[in-house]
């Protein structure tokens, strides 16, 4: 079966606190995602790798940076947490040919 | 990547057809239709996706015109466990990564 982890389902942070969502995948993806959720705005893209060590930026990436150091594993990093940044954060993989496969989500809260 | 518009909300009952039809006036050649179906604190879920004409599987059918510049989701006789949000996506699958952008989707609520 299909899997895409997220370290964590809750999150609570402080401001300015440094974040490290993480994510991982068991399906050799070459594709994988970060989004963001917040109610009405459906999902917006924040950063995009399409290989290791390879990304692109999203719709909104100001204020998040990501790493991809290895193929099954995609970091999401808050440099300085701050309270706008509250949401429900989204994985995602996919292959060249296949739909994507999303993580439970992580509702992180910053304080 | 074609910008996709669909309706923000629909409502329906048990038993009833649901059509959610969604726009994509600039796809292109290679581009298909992607759909994803996600519930309330859950990821999203591919459903179904099409290049031209009608696809059907056990969930869905997705109709696509001639002319590609809309498609309509379709499910047969929902039930209250069909409530969720739909999201069209369009996305190339050929040559090179798929930058898959999800707009606000279409809030299906259906009411006994």
């Amino acid at each position: 079966d299909v899997k895409v982890t997220q370290s964590s389902r809750y999150l609570v942070k402080r401001t300015g606190e440094k974040v490290f969502l993480e994510c991982v995948q068991d399906m050799d993806h070459e594709n994988m995602f970060w989004y963001r959720q917040d109610p009405g705005l459906g999902l917006r893209l924040i950063y995009f790798s399409y290989d290791v060590k390879m990304k692109e930026k999203g719709d909104i990436p100001e204020g998040y940076s990501v790493s991809r150091e290895k193929k099954e594993r995609f970091s999401l990093i808050l440099e300085s947490a701050s309270t706008n940044q509250t949401s429900m954060y989204l994985c995602a993989s996919s292959s060249l040919s296949t739909e994507a496969f999303f993580g439970q989500g992580t509702r992180l809260t910053v304080v | 990547l074609a910008k996709t518009t669909q309706p923000i909300s629909m409502d329906s009952y048990e038993g009833q057809e649901v059509n959610i039809t969604c726009s994509h006036n600039n796809i292109a050649t290679n581009d298909y239709i992607t759909w994803y179906q996600q519930f309330p604190s859950q990821g999203p879920r591919f459903i179904i996706q099409g290049y031209k004409t009608k696809v059907t599987n056990e969930v869905a059918s997705l109709f696509i015109p001639a002319d590609r510049k809309s498609s309509t989701l379709s499910l047969p006789r929902v039930s209250l466990s069909d409530t969720a949000v739909y999201y069209c996506l369009v996305v190339k699958r050929a040559g090179g990564y798929n930058k898959l952008i999800f707009g606000a989707g279409t809030r299906l609520a259906v009411h006994p």
